[in-house]
């Protein structure tokens, strides 16, 4: 159980473009969802808190505008990076937490990388 | 504040040596406490969890107990192998869900 998927798993994109990536949770439902970038061989830095029917909370330095987030359903969030750049390429990762606990199952990631 | 450290890598070891990776954590109240562990090219995968003090995650051979009196969640494993090569990340919770992570360490383990 406590499956996180994500769509798609590598993305090629060319600068200017805008990127949809999908994360949903395939057997249990999640009023919030989490949204992480990586760097290689660095850690996981939090960008935003996808809440289920309201706005995502942005962390300290990452653009709204740039990271759009939508959560319409307890099953389903995307985040949308608008007119994408090659400093935006990265290691996409979501996470959700089962209604009522406090652990977080990952998906397996999104690669984009833009030309 | 709230934060994890975690002793830098990467370790190496020979296959069926024992394993400690060493992780602190400063927080304000209870936090929960994770390892994540990360495989090349995957997302992260629960590996262990506590909750409160004194509990002991295990997993796979893994453990790590939460020691409140040392600030201390290290993971330790009696016998690794080569499959369990892969960057571990320590964890702890905050109000909201909000996960805070430790810089991670990678873990290479020859045959």
């Amino acid at each position: 159980g406590a499956v996180v998927s994500q769509h798609p798993s590598w993305v090629i994109c060319k600068s200017g473009t805008s990127v949809k990536i999908e994360c949903r949770s395939l057997d249990f439902q999640a009023t919030t969802m989490f949204w992480y970038r990586q760097f290689p061989k660095q850690s996981l830095m939090l960008m935003a808190t996808s809440n289920e029917g309201s706005k995502a909370t942005y962390e300290q330095g990452v653009e709204k505008d740039k990271f759009l987030i939508n959560h319409a359903s307890l099953t389903l969030s995307t985040l949308t990076v608008t007119s994408a750049h090659p400093e935006d390429s990265s290691f996409y990762i979501c996470s959700a937490n089962p209604s009522g606990t406090d652990t977080q199952y990952f998906g397996p990631g999104t690669r984009l990388t833009v030309l | 504040g709230n934060s994890v450290t975690q002793m830098e890598g990467p370790v190496t070891l020979s296959e069926e040596a024992f394993l400690t990776i060493n992780c602190t954590y400063t927080a304000t109240g209870y936090p929960s406490l994770f390892w994540y562990v990360q495989y090349p090219g995957e997302g992260l995968q629960l590996l262990l969890k506590a909750t409160k003090a004194d509990d002991k995650g295990s997993n796979k051979g893994f453990e790590a107990t939460y020691r409140k009196e040392t600030t201390s969640f290290h993971l330790e494993k009696g016998s690794v192998q080569v499959s369990d090569s892969a960057v571990y990340f320590c964890a702890l919770s905050i109000q909201g869900g909000k996960l805070i992570f430790g810089q991670g360490t990678e873990l290479s383990v020859k045959p």
